[in-house]
């Protein structure tokens, strides 16, 4: 049964510290994306990958976000430093050619 | 400023009735538009989808409707059922789904047994 896994799926941190999650894509998806959910907007797009490549991270504030692909296994999005404003449900979501995404089932952040 | 906009926060019918979750979208350009479901610490799932060559797709209870002149969708859920109520999120993409998906902000159905 594939699926996205994603880690933490819950973390707790003081403001400054440093945040790294995690996404194992489906094998053979060749898309890979990072959104954020809270209540005022939504999912949000973060940043895309498509066969590792990062193609749009317009939606992550640059100066304390980052978003790579180590490999075709792993994506991290990393936040440093975290502020409380940073405090949503991230997903990772995969996807092969015909458009649907397969979600991960979320991190949840809160930042102190 | 959203490009695909869900103007209800929530909708509350009974079961067996029809549940019908609004779309608008702004831009012309989309081609592809999906509905994803969502239950609580859970990831979106995907439900139905409906490129714009077409104006409706139907799969079992679920009916999507496309309006190209008016930019608008809907999905319709008939029967309505408990187990429907979840959060409801209309996307749209360019390029038939192969570029980005653009979400709007969900709407919470709660089907009332």
């Amino acid at each position: 049964d594939a699926r996205v896994t994603q880690t933490p799926r819950d973390k707790v941190t003081e403001m400054g510290q440093e945040v790294t999650m995690r996404c194992q894509p489906i094998l053979g998806h060749n898309t890979v994306f990072w959104y954020r959910q809270t209540m005022m907007q939504g999912l949000e797009l973060l940043a895309y990958f498509r066969n590792r490549a990062p193609l749009d991270d317009s939606g992550m504030p640059k100066d304390r976000f980052s978003a790579e692909m180590p490999d075709a296994t792993l994506a991290t999005l990393k936040i440093q430093p975290s502020e409380p404003r940073d405090s949503a449900v991230y997903f990772c979501a995969s996807g092969g050619f015909d458009g649907e995404l397969f979600f991960g089932e979320g991190s949840r952040l809160t930042v102190l | 400023d959203q490009q695909v906009k869900q103007n209800s926060p929530s909708l509350s019918v009974q079961e067996g009735r029809i549940s019908i979750l609004n779309c608008d979208y702004t831009n012309s350009m989309f081609d592809y538009f999906l509905w994803y479901k969502k239950y609580p610490a859970e990831g979106p799932t995907f439900l139905i989808s409906i490129s714009s060559i077409k104006d409706k797709n139907e799969d079992g209870r679920f009916t999507v409707f496309l309006n190209k002149s008016a930019k608008h969708l809907s999905l319709h859920i008939v029967p309505s059922q408990p187990g429907d109520s979840a959060v409801y999120f209309c996307a749209a993409s360019f390029q038939g789904g192969s570029e980005k998906l653009v979400f709007g902000k969900g709407t919470k159905l709660t089907v009332n047994p």
